[in-house]
């Protein structure tokens, strides 16, 4: 069964602290890594997108690496701010379809704290 | 500034009755999409389209309907509200495939059955 595992559940950190989420999955086959930030109440954003020969994409104080052989994924944010408390979500793709699947995590809830 | 627009954004209901979610993109995309999101759960495909006149259900079963008369619209239906639908409906389009498939989410509706 195709699946996507985020870790941690929920992270609280202070402002101005660095954190790292992680996403593991196991779709196969694979065509791409997407994170999303959604906000309480709004739509997911697109905030890095990678393919099987990326292994690492910036996005101002996001960063996302990709290990395509052990399937696993880590979102870094740089010095947090209190706008990017918010659930981030690790969504893949397969190719396996024509409809281009996506596999979405349940999201880790970040908090951050003044 | 959003280019897929979802409304209402909130929407409070008695039981029984029969309401329609709006949808509308403006990025000229073939591929739509409903999902549909409880509190720290993961989105669940609902309904897609290809196109116009084609619409096929997701992987989560759910009692709504859709239509795809126009390319930029794509409303989903439920005939028959009961509480067992509340919950955070997203809408989304794309092109067909690749990396750069523009994947964007609605900020989506709040339904609240009572």
């Amino acid at each position: 069964k195709n699946q996507v595992e985020q870790s941690p559940q929920s992270l609280i950190i202070l402002e101005g602290k660095n954190c790292t989420l992680q996403c593991n999955y196991t779709v196969s086959p694979f065509s791409n890594l997407r994170w999303y930030k959604q906000d309480t109440g709004r739509g997911p954003v697109s905030l890095t997108i990678m393919t099987f020969s990326e292994n690492t994409k910036s996005n101002g104080r996001y960063t996302a690496t990709l290990d395509a052989d052990t399937k696993q994924s880590s979102l870094h944010i740089t010095a947090s701010q209190l706008s990017d408390s918010a659930s981030y979500i690790c969504v893949v793709s397969d190719r396996g379809s024509t409809l281009g699947r996506l596999y979405f995590g349940r999201g880790t809830q970040l908090t951050v704290w003044p | 500034e959003a280019d897929i627009y979802q409304t209402p954004r909130y929407l409070v209901i008695g039981t029984g009755k029969k309401i329609t979610l709006e949808c509308s993109q403006t990025m000229g995309h073939d591929k739509m999409y409903w999902y549909q999101q409880d509190p720290g759960m993961e989105l669940h495909l609902i309904h897609y389209s290809y196109g116009v006149n084609s619409t096929e259900k997701g992987d989560l079963s759910s009692e709504s309907t859709v239509s795809r008369i126009r390319t930029e619209h794509f409303p989903l239906t439920l005939e028959s509200a009961r509480p067992s639908h509340t919950s955070q409906y997203l809408c989304a389009s794309s092109e067909w495939g690749g990396q750069g498939d523009g994947y964007t989410f609605g900020s989506g509706t709040r339904l609240t059955v009572v």
